[in-house]
């Protein structure tokens, strides 16, 4: 079975300063895509990032960043120079295409408060 | 381009009522995923559709729930009878097949069955 599995349910970090958000995930299926989402205040889903399983390099976007390592199965999402803004939920999601499915199975989510 | 459109935004109904949730997909997306989303249960999947024919509907969770594709353009999830725990956000997403393409979320529907 798929699984996400977000540790923290909350985190607290100073602006500008960086944050590490946690994800592990669990599949069989060699080819995979993690994704990661932000859900603010008011309510919708914003993507954020991809990583592909077959991917050789970490994903970047902006001041986003996947630290991926697959041995551990891990997909940390990394905000760097943390800013009022970021302060929302953080889902990380997992799309493995078992039997071809589309879907994608989502963590708990991680709240994050950005302190000025 | 405008992105995945929802209607109604909100939605305060009393139990026993129909309830229609719609969804307009980006155009040019073939496939278009119902979501909902709880405290209890956090975001799960109900069912999605791949040009306009149903796929997976293993996330429905029992018979007073349908959903529909008549179009490309357009669907709908009902929920008949609404019952109290069916409070919870309805978000509807769209995509094109997989590798690194997301799916895209609309703005959800806010739900609360009284």
């Amino acid at each position: 079975a798929q699984k996400i599995t977000q540790t923290q349910p909350g985190m607290f970090v100073q602006e500008k300063e960086a944050v590490t958000l946690d994800c592990t995930y669990d599949t069989s299926d060699p080819s995979y895509g993690l994704f990661w989402y932000k859900q603010p205040s008011s309510g919708e889903m914003i993507f954020l990032i991809y990583q592909g399983s077959y991917d050789q390099q970490n994903a970047t976007e902006g001041r986003y960043s996947l630290n991926f390592q697959k041995a551990r199965k891990s997909a940390n999402l990394v905000i760097s120079a943390s800013q009022l803004g970021d302060s929302a939920m953080y889902f990380c999601a997992m799309r493995a295409p078992q039997g071809g499915s589309e879907k994608l199975v989502f963590g708990k989510g991680t709240k994050l408060t950005v302190n000025p | 381009d405008a992105g995945v459109i929802q209607s109604p935004r909100h939605e305060v109904t009393e139990m026993g009522q129909e309830v229609t949730l719609r969804c307009k997909p980006i155009s040019g997306h073939d496939y278009l995923f119902w979501y909902r989303q709880t405290m209890m249960r956090g975001l799960e999947l109900l069912i999605y559709f791949n040009n306009n024919v149903p796929i997976d509907d293993s996330g429905m969770p029992e018979d007073r729930f349908s959903a529909k594709m008549p179009n490309a353009s357009f669907s709908t999830l009902k929920i008949q009878p609404s019952e109290p725990r069916d409070s919870a956000v309805y978000f509807c997403a769209s995509g094109i097949q997989g590798g690194a393409e997301t799916q895209y979320f609309g703005p959800g529907t806010r739900l609360l069955v009284l």
